[in-house]
């Protein structure tokens, strides 16, 4: 069964450093998400991507934040400077096209910023 | 905008238990209504889905019905099992949210179950 990949699945970083989270979706869909998920906590929505481009982000998304899908097959997400409160497991999603359709979630990558 | 609610956690259960979990949603536009778990340590995996009005979801035993009337979305199971613990999340995708179909999702519910 086709799946959302992730890498890594565990990541420390020193604050301040930049990190790329990597995900590898599924391969004919078409909409792709990132979210973040702090310890204990509610899953939240940094951003979408369609049609190479960014196609909605939340405030939590702001300029230390980037996306890319450089070559058809990866999209990665970049923290320029991470922070303490950046330390949070972040979930890559895929869906294709149409509303109905449900986002297939990879299982994450944990970001420890000491 | 699009919001989802849930009941608080945790929920603890004897096996064997019926489980409701609730959820109400507000959307701007008619969406889909989701299911996911999140088993501990791992991503969230989808349970089942609705997408209309009346729709019974339904998978492993867990049932949920989209009532458009209650705007409400709640997760059923007439008899729940050990392997049945972990966090989850009621979520909507909304058709009037710009295209992008935005899964939003609620704080999700911890179900502890014991034997």
């Amino acid at each position: 069964e086709p799946e959302v990949t992730q890498t890594p699945s565990h990541q420390v970083t020193q604050m301040g450093q930049e990190v790329i989270l990597r995900c590898v979706p599924i391969s004919n869909h078409l909409y792709f998400y990132w979210y973040r998920q702090i310890l204990g906590q509610k899953v939240e929505f940094l951003v979408s991507f369609y049609n190479n481009e960014i196609s909605e982000k939340s405030e939590i998304f702001d300029d230390q934040f980037s996306v890319e899908r450089p070559d058809g097959s990866n999209f990665t997400l970049k923290i320029r400077s991470t922070k303490l409160e950046d330390s949070a497991m972040y979930f890559c999603a895929s869906r294709e096209q149409g509303f109905d359709t449900e986002a297939f979630f990879g299982q994450g990558t944990r970001l420890t910023v000491v | 905008g699009d919001s989802v609610t849930q009941m608080e956690g945790p929920v603890t259960l004897s096996e064997e238990a019926f489980l409701t979990i609730n959820c109400t949603y507000t959307a701007t536009g008619y969406p889909s209504l989701f299911w996911y778990v999140q088993y501990p340590g791992e991503g969230l995996q989808l349970l089942l889905k609705a997408t209309k009005a009346d729709d019974k979801g339904s998978n492993k035993g867990f049932e949920a019905t989209y009532r458009k009337e209650t705007t409400s979305f709640h997760l059923e199971k007439g008899s729940v099992q050990v392997s049945d613990s972990a966090v989850y999340f009621c979520a909507l995708s909304d058709h009037a949210s710009g295209g992008s179909y935005i899964p939003t999702f609620g704080r999700g519910t911890s179900l502890i179950v014991h034997p």
